[in-house]
């Protein structure tokens, strides 16, 4: 079993439609969750993290964390064509303190 | 723009060749952290530096080392370079002091071993 888990996709969503990507992770001692967007040739950036239970938002994302599940979620609203991209969960064992473990990416394709 | 730079952004090298890699710290991070990203995979953990000390390593063998200075930059060296290490190579900046401890990601450095 994986660490972290994330269906690779392609993920394709209408624009301006709601994108829902998703990850759920082995380690119960997780306590820190992190959502990176990656540009092909680019590197990681970090649109989201979150440490509680529940959602998070921040402008169009939404975070969702259950711990109990073992499941976090990023909810993209008003897509657009910008937002086209592979997402990249990253679980941290404590908060924010050595390694990040990352699932492979959701590739998520918004279509005009 | 995170603030972490690293150097080079390209790379050529042979198989069995020795490779330095460089990264620059966003200022106010202590914590240097390296991650390699295969194409198509999402980045693995090599190793982190705090306080100019290893803490923590992935699973990776011995020919992967580093260094972290006193102005928190670090370097990545690989040993006996193997087709397999031709990946992208990020560096990862944070504050191990803060709360958060939240790692900032530089650009890169695309390594193709030939």
């Amino acid at each position: 079993q994986k660490e972290v888990e994330q269906n690779s996709g392609p993920l394709s969503v209408p624009e301006g439609a709601i994108a829902s990507l998703n990850c759920t992770y082995s380690d119960r001692g997780s306590q820190s969750f992190f959502w990176y967007r990656q540009y092909s040739g680019k590197s990681p950036e970090l649109i989201m993290f979150i440490y509680s239970n529940g959602d998070k938002e921040d402008g169009r994302f939404t975070a969702q964390l259950n711990k109990a599940s073992q499941y976090v979620s990023l909810l993209i609203r008003d897509s657009q064509p910008s937002d086209s991209a592979t997402y990249l969960c990253a679980v941290g064992p404590r908060q924010g303190a050595q390694k990040l473990v990352f699932g492979q990416g959701t590739r998520l394709t918004i279509n005009p | 723009e995170t603030g972490v730079t690293q150097s080079p952004t390209h790379l050529i090298k042979t198989r069995g060749q020795q490779v330095t890699l460089r990264c620059s710290s966003q200022s106010g991070h202590n914590t240097v952290s390296w991650y390699q990203q295969a194409l198509g995979q999402g980045p693995q953990f090599i190793f982190q530096y705090y306080r100019e000390e290893e803490n923590g390593r992935g699973n990776f063998p011995p020919r992967f080392s580093g260094l972290q200075f006193p102005n928190y930059s670090s370097e990545l060296n690989v040993n006996a370079l193997e087709l397999d290490d031709s990946a992208l190579y990020l560096c990862a900046s944070s504050s191990r002091d803060a709360a958060k401890n939240i790692q900032y990601f530089g650009a890169g450095t695309r390594l193709s071993v030939l």
